[in-house]
């Protein structure tokens, strides 16, 4: 059974320019939120998707979007990168509640 | 205030010893409870979750839950050095509040 998939692995963007994150969730789930996670920091939720809509939003700026594909697939899209976006980027894939990371994408802005 | 607060240690327990590790959320209301282990430059990995109060255990992990004095606590038995990493404390708030909030972990350290 396939866990959570996130690709790429890692990334290195300059300031300025834009990112797309991929996301596949576990077998079954249907629910995928993005977390960002700064060094010695626990993870702070950006958003969650359902039904490929927006469900619940953090306190992220408008530079931060997504998209729920019909399959569950995610994918997390951030706009004019500033250094301070440097972070690993989660994804989970939940049911009945219970969410479960992929290995993450380990975002560099130079 | 933080919504979720964990002591950032580090803990360092000697191996078969056990690891006790604490953790406190503001939301009265908050209903689930996780906790997650974190190994050097992995992503968190879902060990224990715990709804209701008092004791819930599996293998060596035991989850503590008083939702009364707004506590969640996580105990490692016979703490092997496998277990060394960071453990975050994650709470989901309400039925209609889909986003875990995090503590910012507990690094443990188990000596051989």
């Amino acid at each position: 059974d396939a866990g959570v998939t996130q690709s790429p692995t890692h990334l290195i963007k300059t300031r300025g320019q834009q990112v797309t994150l991929r996301c596949s969730p576990k077998s079954g789930h249907d629910t995928v939120s993005w977390y960002q996670q700064a060094l010695g920091q626990g993870p702070q939720f950006i958003f969650q998707y359902y039904e490929e809509e927006e469900r619940q939003r953090g306190n992220f700026p408008d530079r931060f979007s997504g998209h729920q594909f019909p399959n569950y697939s995610s994918e997390l899209n951030v706009n004019a990168l500033l250094l301070g976006d440097s972070a690993l980027y989660l994804c989970a894939s939940s049911l009945s509640g219970k969410q479960y990371f992929g290995p993450g994408t380990r975002l560099t802005v130079t | 205030q933080k919504e979720v607060e964990q002591n950032s240690g580090p803990l360092s327990v000697p191996e078969g010893a056990i690891a006790s590790l604490n953790c406190t959320y503001s939301d009265r209301g908050s209903q689930s409870f996780f906790w997650y282990r974190q190994y050097s430059g992995k992503s968190p990995e879902l060990i224990m979750f715990i709804y209701s109060n008092g004791d819930k255990e599996d293998g060596r992990f035991t989850a503590q839950l008083n939702k009364a004095s707004q506590y969640v606590s996580l105990l490692i038995r016979d703490s092997q050095p496998s277990d060394s990493a960071t453990y975050l404390c994650a709470v989901l708030r309400t039925s209609n509040d889909y986003k875990l909030s995090f503590g910012a972990g507990t690094t443990v350290t188990v000596r051989a």
